[in-house]
């Protein structure tokens, strides 16, 4: 069966201090693989994917993420986090019609 | 413009009212969806419209009707609603739904959402 595991439901991290968001999967299959961010009150917004190609792929906002086939991960990392970065940080992959979830991880900036 | 708009952003609603939730693109897209998102959860896939016409409905019970008068717009009617419908209600849209692709692989863009509780 297809899954995708985020180990953490919540990460504090203090500002300026690197992080990684864990994200694990479970497919058989290729997968496509995306990273969302959900700010407070609103909707999710895409971080960055993996499609094809490299590894490592940079997104938005200073963060990257790199697709580990086989360790079957996809962490997200941030080199200097930003008060603004507090968030609930969604995984995905690619089911056959729509997005399979991660339960979130809310990483919380302390300053 | 990479912008879903959603209104209203709250709604209060009795179990006996009929309301609707609103969902505007004008990126093109010919893909919209709804999702239904509970407080420190995912969201959850409720309905796919492609290219106008309902493609997949996630076994949503009835009160739940979506309607979708345009490539722009997207339409949530509510009726009879109960207190465990109470949560974030969000829409999205793609350039395409799945469609012959194996893996869905589409970038989502969405709206801010409409927080609704039931009373």
């Amino acid at each position: 069966a297809q899954s995708v595991t985020q180990l953490d439901s919540q990460v504090p991290v203090f500002e300026e201090a690197p992080v990684e968001l864990r994200c694990n999967y479970s497919s058989s299959v290729s997968v496509y693989l995306f990273w969302y961010v959900q700010y407070p009150n609103q909707g999710l917004q895409l971080l960055l994917k993996y499609l094809s190609g490299s590894t490592l792929v940079k997104g938005i906002n200073g963060f990257e993420a790199e697709f580990n086939k086989s360790q079957t991960s996809f962490h997200l990392r941030k080199p200097s986090v930003h008060i603004s970065d507090t968030a609930e940080y969604f995984c995905a992959f690619s089911g056959t019609y729509k997005y399979i979830f991660g339960t979130g991880t809310r990483l919380k900036v302390l300053a | 413009d990479t912008e879903v708009t959603q209104t209203p952003k709250h709604l209060v609603m009795g179990m006996t009212n009929k309301k609707s939730l609103k969902c505007e693109q004008h990126m093109g897209h010919r893909a919209m969806y709804w999702y239904k998102q509970k407080a420190k959860k995912p969201p959850e896939l409720m309905f796919v419209y492609s290219y106008e016409k309902l493609s997949i409905n996630e076994s949503v019970p009835s009160r739940f009707s979506p309607e979708c008068p345009n490539s722009s717009l997207l339409n949530l009617h509510l009726h009879a609603l109960q207190p465990e419908d109470s949560a974030l209600y969000l829409c999205a849209s793609s350039q395409f739904s799945s469609g012959e692709r194996r893996y869905y692989q589409e970038t989502q863009y969405f709206g801010p959402g409409t927080r609704l509780l039931v009373l």
